[in-house]
């Protein structure tokens, strides 16, 4: 079963206005931690935002704003006043908590966002 | 930039080459890791390190092959690979412990085997 699953392969978005990529995780874990990245067309993966499984406020970073639903298992990414620049593949991670020893972080498909202006 | 350097960043070798990738980073990190991105598939986690030691590998067939010299520095040894071993290949680090610790990655090694 796939532990990270992204519904929306892609999205499209006009400039300034906002957009919400979906992400629902799975994990028997009490402790764990969700992140975002971007991926433009170069390659790198740009870390965006983190929320932690005990975090009781919604992470926020600038635009980046994440929809933390605990009993939903969900973790959306809301992308508000969406820019030419934020057209890229975004990416939704998770790290558990059973092995703190530099545990890698498992990743969902992607979304492709496309911003048009 | 992230401080994670990978070289090459293209790569074009034939099923009976052997090359090596390679991944740096001055970042003070103890852990680092290796991924395989395909299309239309999730990052595959392929191989971690832990102050050199590797901890995880995620049934990666043999014809890759980790090293792990020292903390900075991250090599993917490859050989008789197959046509189907064309990817994006990522580097990555970060510190040890604590689920908040985000990973650093690199830009990738675009691979293709022909």
């Amino acid at each position: 079963a796939q532990k990270i699953t992204q519904t929306q392969p892609g999205m499209f978005v006009q400039e300034k206005e906002a957009v919400t990529l979906d992400c629902t995780y799975d994990t028997s874990d009490q402790s764990y931690g969700l992140f975002w990245y971007k991926q433009p067309s170069s390659g790198e993966m740009i870390f965006l935002i983190y929320q932690g499984s005990y975090d009781e406020q919604n992470a926020t970073e600038g635009r980046y704003s994440l929809n933390f639903q605990k009993a939903r298992k969900s973790a959306n990414l809301v992308i508000s006043a969406s820019q030419l620049g934020d057209s890229a593949m975004y990416f939704c991670a998770m790290r558990e908590g059973r092995d703190q020893a530099g545990t890698a972080l498992i990743f969902g498909k992607g979304t492709t966002l496309s911003v048009s202006s | 930039e992230t401080g994670v350097t990978q070289t090459p960043r293209h790569l074009v070798m034939g099923m009976t080459n052997k090359k090596s990738l390679k991944c740096e980073q001055h970042l003070g990190h103890n852990a680092m890791y290796w991924y395989k991105q395909s299309a239309k598939k999730p990052l595959e986690l392929m191989f971690v390190y832990n102050f050199k030691e590797q901890t995880e590998n995620n049934s990666v067939p043999s014809r890759f092959s980790p090293e792990c010299p020292n903390s900075s520095h991250l090599f993917l040894h490859l050989h008789t690979l197959q046509p189907e071993d064309s990817a994006l290949y990522l580097c990555a680090s970060s510190h040890p412990g604590g689920l908040d610790t985000e990973a650093f990655f690199g830009q990738g090694t675009r691979l293709t085997v022909v």
